[in-house]
């Protein structure tokens, strides 16, 4: 079945520590975003690529990393210098819609809790 | 002012119940519409697209745009109690390339 993998499904870091998300997709999709949850915040993006090797900031890049040096991988690396990481990371990919909407499809999502 | 506003909730409705979800937004050059539905601890998945103003219906579901008052509703008839869920509502503008999600409205649906 083709979809979005991510993982780990949960992960606890201690402060300091750098961390990074896994994102797989198999829809052959040529654009990849991250996105981060938290309560009564909807969907913030992080980052987002359109295609391999490019990638561009989102509305809070601050803190984060991302690579995109295949279409199937975009991986997610939180580091010691996010002050907040504590929240559900959200992986999704997408291809222009009939009429050129963006509409995504989501991983899982990721738990990140930072103790 | 956000750009996008949803009633978070929660809400909760007795099973058969018609549930109405609702988000406003405030500029006009949104031109595409969307719902998502998010079970807990999963990540979305989209319920329904829509582009221009009028009604939308895909079984027990409804989506409603009016662009002249930048309101855009999703309608359940005959909840159900595995429809309790997150509910969030996507606008999405070509011209800008933004994508913007409400802050999604849990509901709870009681057998």
């Amino acid at each position: 079945d083709g979809g979005i993998t991510q993982s780990p499904k949960y992960l606890f870091r201690k402060e300091g520590q750098n961390v990074t998300l896994s994102c797989e997709q198999n829809l052959n999709h040529d654009a990849m975003y991250w996105y981060r949850q938290d309560p009564g915040q909807g969907l913030r993006l992080i980052y987002y690529s359109q295609i391999v090797n490019d990638f561009q900031k989102g509305d809070i890049a601050e803190g984060y990393s991302v690579s995109r040096e295949k279409k199937e991988s975009f991986p997610l690396t939180v580091t010691s210098a996010q002050k907040n990481p504590t929240a559900f990371y959200l992986c999704a990919s997408s291809i222009p819609g009939a009429a050129g909407a963006n509409v995504l499809t989501f991983g899982a999502g990721s738990r990140l809790t930072v103790l | 002012q956000k750009e996008v506003e949803q009633d978070p909730g929660p809400l909760s409705v007795p099973e058969g119940a018609i549930v109405s979800l609702n988000c406003t937004y405030s500029n006009s050059a949104f031109q595409y519409f969307m719902w998502y539905r998010q079970y807990s601890r999963k990540g979305p998945e989209l319920l329904m697209y829509t582009y221009s103003s009028g009604n939308k219906e895909d079984g027990r579901f409804t989506a409603q745009v009016d662009k002249s008052s930048k309101y855009i509703s999703l309608f359940i008839r005959d909840s159900q109690p595995s429809d309790s869920a997150t509910y969030l509502c996507a606008i999405f503008s070509s011209n800008t390339g933004k994508l913007i999600f409400g802050q999604g409205t849990t509901l709870q649906v009681k057998p």
